[in-house]
């Protein structure tokens, strides 16, 4: 995960909007995801993005992309309490199989 | 859906044992890889399999070894087993193409004694 960082921990209240960043630094990664990992599961795709896209949305989830900065974002809007979980950022390299992963934000919902 | 399956969700064995993990895919997939995962450190890979028959070491392959002798199945081997490999292993799977995401398996947290 040394590659790709993000912030260990973000709390926030029931119905407010998360928003989890992570940093990269290949700048040759074509393809971003966000995955979720709920408590003693393994992880589960939640989006992903190309790196000629600067946004994409879907239902309640909103990534963007700033690939100057190489920063990506992944935004919940009216947040619940299922959402608690830790969340990956990866990436993968042109030409590569493996994804480099940062260490997971763990977001907590309070009511 | 894609459904990668891991054979046990959780296991203990002794220092020294020899241990298998098992994965099963379902969906034909080229690729599949073994992660471990601990608190801090997020997600490191241990082995890939791009095809069957061939491996790859990945970031952390020490301890380890790996057998894909069928295009469903990826098996990770502690040839004898540390305390240090107590930990969660992820496997993964992905079919061919850039675009192509990897699917996990629930995971197995394994103990060593």
């Amino acid at each position: 995960g040394e590659d790709v960082e993000q912030s260990l921990f973000l709390s926030v209240r029931e119905g407010d909007s998360s928003v989890i960043n992570c940093t990269y630094t290949d700048s040759s990664s074509t393809y971003l995801y966000w995955y979720k990992q709920e408590p003693g599961a393994g992880l589960q795709l939640l989006t992903y993005i190309f790196s000629n896209m600067d946004m994409k949305q879907d239902q309640r989830l909103t990534v963007l992309l700033n690939k100057k900065d190489k920063h990506l974002s992944l935004r919940i809007a009216d947040t619940q309490t299922g959402d608690s979980a830790i969340y990956f950022c990866a990436e993968v390299p042109s030409n590569d199989y493996k994804l480099s992963f940062g260490a997971g934000t763990t977001v907590t919902v309070r009511a | 859906d894609v459904k990668v399956t891991q054979s046990s969700r959780y296991l203990v064995k002794r220092t020294g044992e020899k241990v298998f993990l098992e994965c099963v895919q379902d969906m034909d997939h080229e690729n599949m890889f073994w992660y471990r995962q601990d608190p801090g450190l997020g997600l490191r890979l241990i082995y890939f399999s791009y095809d069957v028959k061939m491996k790859e070491k990945g970031d952390i392959p020490e301890g380890y070894s790996v057998s894909r002798e069928k295009k469903e199945r990826f098996s990770l081997i502690l040839e004898s087993a540390s305390t240090n490999q107590t930990s969660m292993y992820l496997c993964a799977s992905r079919g061919g193409g850039s675009n192509q995401p990897q699917h996990f398996g629930d995971g197995t947290r394994l103990s060593i004694l």
